[in-house]
């Protein structure tokens, strides 16, 4: 079965720290990987999307990494700041599908 | 370009009444997907469609609901006699057809009373 975990599901840290989120799935052979953000009551801002040939993918201070033989994708932030604060959701399209398949999502908390 | 358009933004309805819940795509998208957020759970996927064609409906509960996308006008959610487990949020997807990437709308937020 094609599965997406997030650990850890809530992560609290003082604001300014680096930090990483961690995303592993159960099939290697994806299509690609995206990560989302979600805000209390709020839709999904896309982030980054990271396709099969890739490793990572940058935007500002977030940086996704893609190890597919692992079967794992890393979130970066540096420098958190309390705008920071949200879900954060990793999906995945499998080979061979058009739907994403997501994890149970990290809830993040910066403190100011 | 005014991304994935969904509404209504919240919808109550009574035990056994009809819900009725609308996606426009972006500009340019043909693809349409819909996924159900439950409360403190991740999303799941309900049913993928391109215009006139159902593709993929295969996390649709087998009784109460239906989708549609018509040639012209928005995608449609519906779902019949509406009991309390049906509240969520409901969140429309779309993408091209190289499928590259999606784009989510605001959802819209389901209650049953």
């Amino acid at each position: 079965k094609q599965e997406v975990t997030q650990i850890p599901a809530a992560l609290s840290v003082p604001e300014g720290e680096n930090l990483v989120l961690n995303c592993s799935f159960t099939d290697s052979a994806i299509y690609n990987l995206q990560w989302f953000r979600q805000d209390p009551g709020k839709g999904l801002t896309s982030l980054l999307l990271i396709q099969s040939s890739q490793r990572e993918q940058t935007s500002g201070r977030l940086n996704a990494s893609l190890d597919k033989s692992s079967g794992r994708s890393t979130l970066y932030i540096a420098a958190s700041q309390p705008g920071d604060s949200a879900t954060y959701l990793c999906a995945v399209r499998f080979q061979g599908a058009q739907k994403l398949v997501f994890g149970q999502g990290t809830r993040l908390t910066i403190n100011p | 370009n005014a991304g994935v358009m969904q509404n209504p933004r919240h919808l109550v309805r009574r035990r056994g009444q009809e819900a009725r819940l609308r996606c426009s795509p972006m500009k340019g998208h043909s693809h349409v997907y819909w996924y159900r957020q439950l409360p403190e759970e991740g999303l799941k996927f309900m049913v993928y469609l391109q215009k006139e064609n159902i593709i993929d409906e295969s996390g649709m509960p087998k009784e109460r609901f239906s989708a549609e996308f018509p040639k012209e006008g928005p995608s449609i959610l519906r779902i019949q006699q509406v009991v309390r487990g049906d509240s969520a949020a409901y969140f429309c997807a779309s993408s091209t057809d190289r499928v590259d990437g999606y784009t989510f709308g605001s959802g819209t937020r389901l209650t049953v009373v």
